[in-house]
């Protein structure tokens, strides 16, 4: 049971550039969604979705897009790459209801 | 701004000694509240719940305390160990927080002294 997948580790790209961070879950939960966690700030909600083909977005989701095309992957685009955007990346899933976040060990990303 | 902030940044603390890190909330409509911790270059693992019909829930070594009067939860950590060094942050959770209703905190770097 790997829990949450987050993949890759680390990146570094190139103002402009575009990628895409993945995430896959194996627990079968409903909820899933992306932070982004910079120093000071605390985690912030990009975008999450409630289920296979429902997507919202969240605190900060200018530059990002998402997609859940399955209940077990929920990936990340960056659209164009802009320096604002280094920071470390979160995939998070949780059941509907009152229960707590899982997360995965995050993509730590550099824009330069 | 913050609806769930910190008392203090960091807390420093024997190896041995008990450990407490606290927690303010201002919406009184939050009805569960979860505490993470956070070990350097690792993602947040899920320590304890707890809903706002209890007072207090224990795991094992942990305990949480809900005080919804003052809006304040805490948690304790028994006979903290090398291994309790991380950062520790609290979440709240309730229909008008964020759009998936989770809000969180900044968190407390736990430091044990040897």
């Amino acid at each position: 049971n790997a829990g949450v997948t987050q993949t890759p580790k680390f990146q570094v790209l190139k103002t402009g550039q575009s990628m895409t961070l993945q995430c896959a879950q194996d627990m079968n939960h409903e909820y899933m969604s992306w932070y982004r966690q910079d120093p000071g700030m605390g985690l912030r909600l990009i975008h999450y979705s409630v289920g296979a083909g429902i997507t919202d977005q969240g605190e900060v989701p200018n530059g990002y897009n998402v997609s859940r095309s399955t209940t077990e992957d929920f990936p990340l685009r960056l659209l164009s790459a802009a320096p604002s955007q280094t920071s470390v990346y979160f995939c998070a899933t949780r059941r509907k209801g009152r229960s707590p976040l899982h997360f995965g060990n995050g993509t730590r990303l550099t824009v330069t | 701004g913050e609806s769930v902030g910190l008392h203090l940044p960091t807390l420093s603390v024997q190896e041995g000694d008990n450990s407490i890190i606290n927690c303010a909330y201002s919406n009184s409509a939050s009805d569960y509240f979860i505490w993470y911790k956070q070990e350097s270059g690792k993602g947040p693992q899920f320590i304890i719940d707890i809903r706002s019909n209890m007072d207090k829930r224990q795991g094992q070594r942990v305990t949480v305390l809900l005080n919804k009067t003052v809006k304040h939860l805490s948690l304790q950590i028994a006979a903290t160990q090398p291994g309790d060094s991380a950062v520790y942050f609290c979440a709240e959770l309730n229909s008008g927080g964020g759009a998936d209703g989770l809000t969180f905190g900044k968190g407390t770097h736990l430091i044990i002294q040897p």
